[in-house]
């Protein structure tokens, strides 16, 4: 059974650094490549950044650009996303995404996701 | 700038069914999308990736009652025979224009 499990969310402060993290199970986590999404309070959801199976390839939401961070350890099946330089409107639920086998256009498994507060 | 529209809400009697609609840009009518269902507390769940020409592949366990078709530049979600865990918001996702990936702005879809 796929499973993902996002954790290390939190409230912050703006300007505040935070590191989230997903532990993947049942699939080859390494064959993947893998988005994070987010929804904010009463939006709808948003793409944030994606990395390829290899870790060689990432992409950016302009609206993180520069102070998200995705990343991957294949030796742990954990993806991260490191957040910097936070804001009030980055508040947000986060999810961990599968994208789709073949080409990756979708997302075919969801994580639960992490709330991130961003507050003073 | 590529958008797909949805309608904001949907509701239907229980046991009824409801169809919902994505709207891609003119331009990119042959575009494939996949729907999402995202119910309150929980993960979004993958339902199918639907192709401009109607044909869809569902993921895993999601039931018969859940259909797509397509028409132009109109992709639909058709949920039958509707259950009180239908309720929840539904969002159409496509990829591949010119930013990675793009969501719709959700359908809310409330069973009566």
């Amino acid at each position: 059974e796929v499973q993902l499990l996002e954790s290390g969310g939190g409230l912050v402060q703006p300007g505040g650094s935070l590191r989230l993290s997903c532990v993947a199970s049942g699939f080859t986590f390494r064959s993947y490549a893998m988005s994070w999404v987010r929804q904010a309070p009463g939006k709808g959801l948003e793409w944030v950044s994606v990395i390829s199976d290899s870790g060689t390839n990432t992409y950016y939401a302009d609206s993180v650009k520069g102070r998200f961070t995705i990343s991957r350890d294949i030796s742990k099946n954990t993806l991260y996303l490191q957040l910097k330089s936070l804001r009030a409107d980055d508040t947000a639920v986060y999810y961990c995404a599968r994208g789709e086998a073949v080409a990756a256009t979708h997302f075919d498994y969801w994580g639960q996701g992490t709330l991130v507060s961003v507050s003073s | 700038q590529f958008a797909l529209t949805q309608s904001p809400s949907a509701s239907a009697s229980l046991g009824a069914s409801v169809r919902l609609t994505c709207t891609l840009n003119s331009e990119y009518s042959n575009y494939a999308i996949a729907w999402h269902q995202h119910r309150p507390e929980k993960g979004p769940r993958f339902l199918m990736k639907l192709n401009g020409d109607g044909s869809h592949i569902k993921g895993d366990g999601i039931p018969d009652r859940f259909s797509g078709s397509s028409s132009g530049a109109e992709r639909y979600l058709t949920i039958s025979s509707l259950q009180p865990e239908d309720e929840a918001d539904y969002y159409c996702q496509t990829w591949g224009t010119g930013t990675p990936y793009v969501f719709g702005t959700g359908t809310k879809v409330t069973v009566l």
